[in-house]
């Protein structure tokens, strides 16, 4: 079974803080690393997808990092604002399924 | 507009009585799938189909059956619901293969409670 954690489960900041977490995933098999927004009482969005080593994303404020040898990626937040509060869910995919983690609940108060 | 429609939104049912919820997605997806999301554990694939009638099992596909006998419409039925099944259901479709740039696009979520 494949394991993706994420850390912290939690997160309080302050409006414009910067913040990051971490998700980490078996290095071995590698195909896809997803993350996706999940506010509350929607559906999750899709944020970015990456598959090569050392890739790196950006969309506004929000960026995310690949570490595939060591099996882990960062997600950036900078300036956060109290709209960027949400579940932040990432998940590893072969080509058959897609493996969640559990999340990072990030609430960010004016 | 390119949609995934899950119904019911919202059901209360009892133990044993059959139910089906529906997905279809409007976006010509070959990929569809279902997951369930219990506190503390994250989404979990109960069920996932790549075509026509091809479906495979997911982590925990037991007490759930599915179909796809169409390409825009994959149903979860719950044969025989038990309460350990009341959860929140996502059911989700992508264009392509999930290694490659295939990422899903979910429901807006069924949340069912099985007294």
């Amino acid at each position: 079974i494949l394991n993706v954690e994420q850390s912290p489960q939690s997160l309080h900041v302050q409006e414009g803080d910067s913040t990051n977490f971490t998700c980490s995933f078996p290095s071995s098999n590698f195909y896809a690393l997803h993350w996706y927004r999940w506010e509350t009482a929607k559906s999750p969005e899709a944020l970015f997808v990456m598959t090569l080593n050392g890739d790196e994303k950006k969309k506004g404020r929000i960026s995310a990092t690949l570490n595939t040898k060591e099996g882990y990626s960062y997600l950036y937040i900078k300036g956060s604002q109290p709209e960027d509060s949400a579940t932040y869910l990432c998940a590893y995919s072969n080509n058959n399924d897609m493996r969640f983690g559990a999340g990072t609940r990030l609430t960010v108060k004016p | 507009e390119a949609q995934v429609t899950q119904n019911p939104r919202y059901l209360i049912t009892v133990t044993g009585k059959k139910l089906t919820v529906t997905c279809s997605q409007n976006m010509n997806h070959e990929y569809m799938s279902w997951y369930r999301q219990d506190p503390g554990l994250g989404l979990r694939q109960i069920y996932y189909s790549m075509n026509v009638e091809v479906t495979d099992k997911g982590d925990v596909p037991e007490g759930y059956k599915v179909s796809r006998k169409e390409k825009r419409n994959f149903p979860l039925i719950l044969e025989s619901p038990s309460p350990n099944q009341t959860s929140l259901y996502f059911c989700a479709s992508s264009p392509g293969q999930l290694a490659n740039t295939g990422e899903l696009f979910f429901g807006e979520g069924s949340r069912l409670t099985v007294l």
